[in-house]
């Protein structure tokens, strides 16, 4: 079985300053790992993601995660916050079909991001 | 090119009617997803469906949620007998398969339940 984990449902940082969202997964086989950003009434919209290879990934709007198996960690980062940031990031984990399931997401909880100006 | 489109946007309806919910994935995405977004209980799984393989329906609350995928193209949610706590974003998404390929997701409807 997998779950997620997101520490803090709410986050605040002024404008300019590092953008810091923790995730931790749990999960029988290797994990694909998803962070997504959803803005008020709209969908979902992928950020970063991490199946194979490099740890750290980058992904949109400056945003970047690291994949660290020892911590099973994917904390997302972001080195300066904008004002067009806040919104709610949800981290997300898959098995890719190999655990079992059908590749469906495993959400975290959500941490709604505000930034102050 | 054309995202992922949910009809309707805003569904209400009334206590014990049934409601069907409607997907159209990206054109050649041969996955497709339907999530449950609520207050209490956060994103959940629902049902996925790949190309014309039997669905798994292990996420469906219950017997009065079933889904059909036609033509491995557009899906239908439906819930009968409608409860209030099935008041929630109910969420499509599509993707190319199942190992580690992003899930696009539609913008939701909204069912509210009075």
């Amino acid at each position: 079985a997998q779950s997620v984990t997101q520490l803090g449902s709410h986050v605040s940082v002024s404008e300019g300053a590092l953008v810091l969202l923790r995730c931790n997964y749990s999960s029988s086989v290797p994990p694909y790992l998803f962070w997504y950003v959803q803005y008020p009434n709209q969908g979902l919209q992928l950020l970063l993601k991490y199946t194979t290879g490099a740890t750290l990934v980058k992904g949109i709007n400056g945003f970047e995660a690291e994949f660290k198996k020892s911590e099973t960690s994917f904390h997302l980062t972001k080195p300066s916050a904008h004002m067009s940031d806040a919104a709610e990031y949800f981290c997300a984990v898959s098995d890719g079909g190999d655990g079992g399931s059908q590749g469906n997401l495993i959400f975290g909880k959500g941490t709604k991001l505000s930034v102050k100006p | 090119g054309a995202g992922v489109s949910q009809s309707p946007s805003n569904k209400v309806t009334e206590k014990g009617k049934d409601v069907e919910l409607r997907c159209d994935p990206i054109s050649g995405h041969t996955a497709l997803y339907w999530y449950r977004q609520s207050l209490g209980q956060g994103l959940e799984f629902l049902i996925y469906f790949q190309g014309n393989s039997a669905p798994d329906k292990s996420g469906l609350p219950s017997d009065r949620f079933s889904a059909e995928r036609t033509g491995g193209s557009v899906s239908t949610l439906t819930i009968q007998r409608t409860q209030q706590e099935d008041s929630a974003v109910y969420l499509c998404a599509s993707s190319f398969g199942r190992r580690g390929y992003e899930q696009y997701f539609g913008p939701g409807t909204r069912l509210t339940v009075t």
